[in-house]
């Protein structure tokens, strides 16, 4: 059990351009979430997929943000045009289908949009 | 929309003391999480209790959940300077793993 992975660790990006983040679950867990924090603050639910089906999308979401779950391993989460209000970590989040599973967090992607 | 609620926000502890954490939420869950944060870390879950009167405990946490009351709380025994961190309790919104989460306790412990 290697934890949850997620790349980069950081993101500096100009707004207005495209960024992508990738997550790596634990290898038998079959639920993915991603999920936003911002300073001060607990984690807001993104979106989540069981295997490669993705399940719902916060309001939060925009249209510019897209997540991705091929072949039900890793997961990508991509933001276009970004803003300044999307600075913020990112966390990824997987668990076992089970009702006393808990989410195991990776340590997040940091972004800054400058 | 369910709202969770966490007191204090902060809570600065002598060490060797009691202190208790309150979680209060508006809307029926049979799911709650207990989760530790270090300053720049990810989340380390603490407890998941799944039913009314469930208590569990690891070393000086112990969390208990009153779902009539819909209320949660971790009780910290002895405090030690190593449990402090932030400490957010999340509500289940669905049974698949949307997390409600609360806005989190930041507890300092001192000598």
């Amino acid at each position: 059990d290697t934890g949850v992975s997620q790349d980069p660790r950081h993101k500096i990006t100009k707004r207005g351009q495209n960024v992508t983040f990738r997550c790596d679950p634990i290898s038998e867990h079959n639920r993915l979430y991603w999920y936003r924090q911002t300073l001060g603050q607990g984690p807001e639910f993104l979106t989540y997929f069981q295997n490669e089906a993705q399940l719902e999308k916060s309001r939060l979401l925009s249209d510019r943000f897209s997540a991705e779950r091929p072949k039900g391993s890793f997961s990508t989460l991509e933001i276009q045009r970004t803003e300044q209000g999307d600075s913020a970590m990112y966390l990824c989040a997987s668990s076992l289908a089970g009702y006393d599973s808990p989410l195991h967090f990776g340590n997040g992607t940091r972004l800054t949009v400058t | 929309e369910l709202k969770v609620e966490q007191n204090p926000l902060f809570l600065s502890m002598q060490e060797g003391k009691n202190y208790t954490i309150y979680c209060n939420y508006s809307t029926t869950s049979d799911r709650l999480y207990w989760y530790r944060q270090d300053p720049g870390k990810s989340l380390e879950s603490l407890f998941v209790l799944l039913s009314n009167g469930a208590v569990k405990q690891e070393g000086r946490l112990m969390a208990s959940l009153d779902t009539k009351a819909r209320l949660s709380t971790l009780h910290i025994t002895a405090a030690v300077h190593d449990l402090s961190a932030t400490y957010f309790c999340a509500v289940d919104v669905d049974s698949w793993g949307k997390l409600q989460f609360g806005a989190g306790t930041q507890v300092v412990v001192t000598p």
